[in-house]
């Protein structure tokens, strides 16, 4: 069955990175884009961007381009997001979704990663 | 930006009665080359990320049950919930994937 299983729980101090892992597994990994979204306590998702994991191809939003870096390990089918330079408006919960082709709504979840930005 | 804007904030219902959720986005999402409209409704309850539940306005993921049904073209949809049941307390999100950046309404907490 399809799962993306992320990393665990953080704790950070401002100006710091932190790097989430989403492993997948139960799909062909290099046919799906994985999205990656952040949720802030009792706040709507927004959106951050996606890589594809197939051909590296990446897309940003300009909310987060010059804080967040998306690789790729099609070895360990793993997709990282890293974002540096973490504030307090950064506490909050990440998520990785998968993008089926040609769609564009997320399929799968993973469960999500907490981290908490904090002096 | 599409902005999307859900109404109401929150809804009591109660068991076996009608829901009903409604979301407007700011610009049609209907995609001319799909000939659909590019909103997905998501379930949350706490501590769990969002599921999917419907796609494409009014497509029903696999294993959704049929209580739950979506509609609208454009700029207007609803998600209905035909009866609902103790399980479905939760808070519910629209979505747009018609352009960047995607984004969801603020949410609908919906309870008995």
């Amino acid at each position: 069955q399809v799962q993306l299983v992320q990393s665990g729980a953080e704790v950070k101090k401002p100006g710091a990175s932190v790097k989430v892992s989403c492993k997948a597994s139960g799909y062909t990994f290099s046919n799906y884009v994985i999205h990656w979204v952040r949720q802030a306590p009792g706040q709507r998702p927004e959106w951050m961007g996606w890589i594809h994991a197939g051909n590296g191809v990446i897309q940003h939003s300009q909310e987060f381009q010059d804080r967040v870096t998306f690789t790729t390990d099609s070895s360990a089918t793993t997709v990282y997001m890293e974002l540096s330079s973490l504030r307090s408006e950064d506490t909050a919960v990440f998520y990785c979704a998968r993008d089926p082709p040609g769609s564009g709504y997320y399929d799968y979840w993973g469960q999500g990663t907490l981290v908490t930005v904090s002096s | 930006d599409i902005v999307m804007t859900q109404s109401p904030d929150s809804l009591a219902v109660s068991l076996g009665e009608r829901a009903t959720i409604n979301c407007k986005s700011s610009q049609s999402v209907f995609h001319n080359s799909y000939s659909k409209s590019c909103l997905a409704w998501y379930q949350q309850k706490p501590g769990q990320p969002p599921k999917l539940l419907i796609y494409w306005a009014s497509t029903r993921e696999s294993g959704v049950p049929d209580r739950f049904s979506g509609s609208g073209s454009g700029t207007d949809f609803t998600l209905t919930i035909s009866s609902l049941q103790a399980e479905d307390v939760a808070v519910y999100y629209c979505h747009q994937y018609y352009n960047y950046p995607r984004t969801f309404g603020q949410g609908t907490k919906l309870e008995i």
